[in-house]
């Protein structure tokens, strides 16, 4: 399957809004989900189905997809935000993840 | 609460083998697809293979295809990735997670073991 490209880092100042891209041919024929990984610990899903948040993740987390471009959009940007992000694919039985975008809050 | 618990790791020469498990705990284990993936130090995440809740089909990365083997004992709560043939390319932390989302994400994720092929 082909790649899921990310920018590779995002800077943002507290409270603002921090917008991170998933690109790939077509993304939008398909549901996208996206992974918080803080330093040292595992990825937890905060966005499925290209817009919904799971039980527990604030709504500042918000999700969109058409075309060729997933875009996961963190509103009001807090210092705990800080972390990787990652998103994913399912596509002809396999799952694809992005490059990874490491979101630094200044 | 959803527990996985990963544990098989170590340190293993190239061509070596290894059998790395997941525990579970707090869910119907039997009722899930699950899933492992790894992540190579400094690196993204990788889905390396997946299995459907009654064990009956499987699903593996091309990378790892012919030298990896998902399993599942439903009985014991346990998920099992059998490693054959390794290669210094997977040294990688391994987590097992469950499938969800009507099969299009990775719901829970469990802390993950580090595997390192090194001689």
């Amino acid at each position: 399957s082909d790649e899921l490209t990310q920018p590779p880092s995002v800077s943002v100042s507290p409270g603002q809004t921090a917008s991170i891209t998933c690109s790939r041919d077509k993304l939008g024929d398909k549901f996208a989900s996206w992974y918080q990984q803080k330093p040292g610990q595992s990825p937890v899903l905060v966005i499925y189905q290209d817009n919904k948040r799971p039980s527990g993740i604030p709504e500042r987390f918000s999700g969109s997809n058409s075309g060729n471009t997933a875009t996961l959009t963190i509103s009001g940007t807090q210092a705990m935000d800080e972390a990787d992000y990652y998103c994913q694919a399912w596509d002809s039985s396999a799952y694809v993840f992005g490059t990874g975008t490491k979101v630094t809050v200044l | 609460e959803v527990q996985l618990v990963e544990s098989g790791g170590g340190l293993v020469q190239p061509g070596g083998s290894l059998r790395l498990s997941c525990a579970a705990s707090g869910f119907n284990f039997s009722k899930f697809w699950m899933h492992w993936v790894r992540q190579a130090p400094g690196k993204s995440l990788v889905w390396v293979s997946r299995i459907y809740s009654d064990g009956s089909t499987s699903a593996t990365a091309g990378s790892a295809k012919g030298r990896f083997t998902i399993s599942r004992d439903n009985t014991k709560n346990v998920l099992y990735l059998e490693m054959n043939s390794l290669r210094a390319e997977d040294t990688a932390v391994y987590y097992c997670a469950t499938g969800g989302c009507g099969g299009d994400c990775l719901e829970s994720w469990g802390q993950g073991t580090l595997v390192t092929v090194a001689s």
